[in-house]
């Protein structure tokens, strides 16, 4: 089956880093996405990488490595308004998005 | 019209009633994805169109049905409620492999 997983729940403090991860096993990968969802809204595109590496935008960058089936979304310089919910999702090989539980980021003053 | 829509925002509905959810989007996508999302299980495919006049069954697609007559409609139908389809729904579009879009969301609450 196809399987993707990724902590529950995350807490951090205002002004730090913290790093999610998201692991897969799929029936083939071509790419991986990371979205966030403030609670009561959509979900909004954040990062996309196909290749291994890091890609970086602003105060987020998120890494993968396909050999070891991993991801991880960066997050520096916390704010508050980066409370929200970050889904890792990957595309497989019928290009169909298959998507993780995601991630409940809390956020402390 | 600015990206993508839904309608309504939310909904109560009798079991057994028919209910059709309504999504546009203006971007010229090819693809279209129906979600529902539950606490916990994150988002989930009921059906999916990659072109107009092709649709496809997700993870979750029995109750639902879908019709893509056109690029930019993209109606979910719940024949006969029940209520475990109590949820977040969500439509989205993308040029296929590429960033999905996402609506709103209507939230349906089946009694």
């Amino acid at each position: 089956g196809q399987n993707i997983d990724q902590p529950t729940e995350m807490t951090a403090t205002e002004g730090a880093i913290v790093q999610i991860n998201c692991t897969y096993q799929t029936s083939g990968f071509n790419g991986l996405f990371w979205y966030q969802q403030h609670a009561g809204e959509a979900p909004t595109f954040l990062s996309y990488n196909v290749l291994d590496g890091l890609e970086e935008k602003g105060r987020f960058s998120s890494f993968l490595s396909r050999s070891k089936g991993y991801s991880y979304l960066l997050l520096k310089e916390l704010q508050m308004k980066d409370s929200a919910s970050y889904l890792c999702a990957v595309i497989d090989s019928n290009y169909q998005l298959i998507w993780g539980a995601g991630t409940k980021l809390i956020i402390k003053p | 019209i600015a990206g993508i829509t839904q309608a309504p925002t939310s909904q109560i509905l009798a079991a057994g009633r028919r209910m059709t959810l309504r999504c546009t989007q203006d971007m010229r996508h090819n693809a279209m994805y129906w979600y529902r999302q539950d606490l916990g299980l994150g988002l989930r495919l009921i059906h999916y169109s990659n072109t107009a006049g092709t649709t496809g069954k997700g993870e979750v697609p029995d109750g639902y049905s879908v019709s893509r007559a056109n690029t930019d409609d993209f109606p979910l139908t719940l024949a006969s409620a029940v209520p475990s389809q109590t949820s977040v729904y969500f439509c989205a579009s993308s040029d296929t492999g590429n960033e999905q879009f996402f609506g709103p969301g209507t939230r349906l609450t089946v009694l």
